[in-house]
């Protein structure tokens, strides 16, 4: 089954740890992305990579980080600089110029 | 800076209705519009790719226009499902390895 994987889909955390979200991809897809949605906001991009072991910041990506060793991983983590860190996130593959394909999101409360 | 506008931002009709959801965006320099659904508490599903050389796409009931000249693209829905219930959204595609602009989406309840 090819697709996009988030673990895990529910994640808890207290105030001040860093928390790491994973996103796998087997679509051999070149450009994988991290967005995040809260309430009535749309979607947000976090960060962007393009290709291995080179990525880009997005909109908001203050209190995040992302690394890209492997073409099917993009894993990222919410450090406790980020000040509102509670919200669903997505991650997303794409091989340009082809359709945009998003994973089952993770879910983070952080209290 | 593009943007991307979908109004209105709910909708609920009944059962059988055939409908449009309207998707407007600023620059009409794009490369593709995708049209994705997004369950309650779910990622987003794409549903439809437009390329900018091409006026619609089909699939099953639902069809998707795109006239760049005056930035606009529709979602038609026929012959509307309660399953159909779900957060409708566009995004466009300025250039071949851009990223996508997102609309904020437009919350469709089909009542029975």
């Amino acid at each position: 089954d090819g697709g996009i994987t988030q673990s895990p889909k529910y994640l808890f955390r207290k105030e001040g740890q860093n928390v790491t979200l994973s996103c796998e991809q087997n679509l051999n897809h070149d450009a994988m992305y991290w967005y995040r949605q809260d309430p009535g906001q749309g979607l947000r991009l976090i960060y962007y990579s393009q290709i291995v072991n080179d990525f880009q910041k997005g909109d908001i990506a203050e209190g995040y980080s992302v690394s890209r060793e492997k073409k099917e991983s993009f894993p990222l983590t919410v450090t406790s600089a980020q000040k509102n860190p509670t919200a669903f996130y997505l991650c997303a593959s794409r091989q340009p110029p082809n359709e945009q394909y998003f994973g089952p999101g993770t879910r983070l409360t952080v209290t | 800076k593009q943007e991307v506008t979908q109004i209105p931002a709910a909708l609920s009709v009944p059962e059988g209705e055939n409908l449009v959801l309207n998707c407007s965006f600023t620059d009409s320099a794009i490369y593709n519009l995708q049209w994705f659904r997004q369950d309650p508490g779910k990622g987003l599903t794409s549903l439809l790719l437009i390329q900018s050389s091409q006026r619609e796409q089909t699939s099953g009931r639902l069809n998707a226009s795109l006239d760049k000249s005056s930035g606009r693209s529709t979602l038609y829905i026929a012959a509307s499902q309660p399953g159909d219930s779900a957060t409708y959204l566009c995004a466009v595609c300025p250039g071949a390895n851009s990223k996508l602009t997102f609309g904020k989406g437009i919350t469709l309840s089909v009542r029975p």
